[in-house]
């Protein structure tokens, strides 16, 4: 059990495109996501906080006009980069986890993003 | 502020046992996880302690001491495929996950 689906696994778009990222629960109700940013040999860096049907809370430094994200059900939450740039690559992982503080986060399997 | 240490890489043999260890400086405790993460790849939940002592879940044992501010990840009988970054997380008192930086494990023949 547990399952979260991320897709697409890999991106390679040129500069000033946008990009979608899904990130699905497939067998549990996700009352909260997340998304993580990480660069080679470097720690998780959570990016946002996503509550079902609420807004985002987005970690300080990081622009929510840039990454749009989009938790519209209990399943399923969307991180856009809007018009991505080269300093935008990186390894994007969603995280999902239901009710209960001891629940834990159940990880995609991360979107690796390239942009030229 | 709030900080989780844990060593950068051990090294260790296969067949071995091994202990990695993760001290906690966090605004309240509301339960630690240990999650293993390979090379190019997602992070996979491993073991949860919120009250002190040991969890022992097969080859993977998790301690907790709350007084202490410290847990460790114990790996018995270590094969090549746990060549891996073991990740520590402290959740806060906001319930928020502080994460560590990760240990990089390399198991050797």
């Amino acid at each position: 059990g547990a399952v979260v689906s991320q897709h697409p696994s890999r991106v390679i778009c040129k500069s000033g495109t946008s990009v979608k990222i899904e990130c699905r629960s497939l067998d549990f109700q996700a009352t909260t996501m997340f998304w993580y940013r990480q660069f080679p040999k470097q720690s998780l860096m959570l990016m946002a906080t996503s509550n079902e049907g609420s807004k985002a809370t987005y970690e300080q430094g990081v622009e929510k006009d840039k990454f749009l994200i989009n938790h519209a059900s209990l399943t399923l939450s969307t991180l856009t980069v809007t018009s991505a740039h080269p300093e935008d690559s990186s390894f994007y992982i969603c995280s999902a986890k239901g009710g209960g503080h001891s629940q834990p986060q159940h990880f995609g399997d991360g979107t690796r993003l390239s942009i030229l | 502020g709030q900080n989780i240490d844990q060593p950068t890489e051990m090294t260790a043999t296969e067949g071995a046992i091994v202990q990695i260890n993760c001290t906690y400086q966090t605004s309240g405790f509301n339960g630690l996880f240990w999650y293993q993460q390979h090379a190019g790849e997602a992070p996979t939940f491993l073991s949860y302690n919120v009250l002190d002592g040991l969890e022992e879940k097969g080859r993977f044992s998790s301690f907790l001491s709350r007084s202490k501010g410290y847990s460790y990840l114990l790996l018995k009988e270590l094969q090549m495929k746990d060549s891996a970054s073991y990740l520590c997380a402290v959740m806060d008192s906001n319930y928020q996950l502080i994460w560590g930086a990760g240990t990089k494990l390399i198991i050797k023949p």
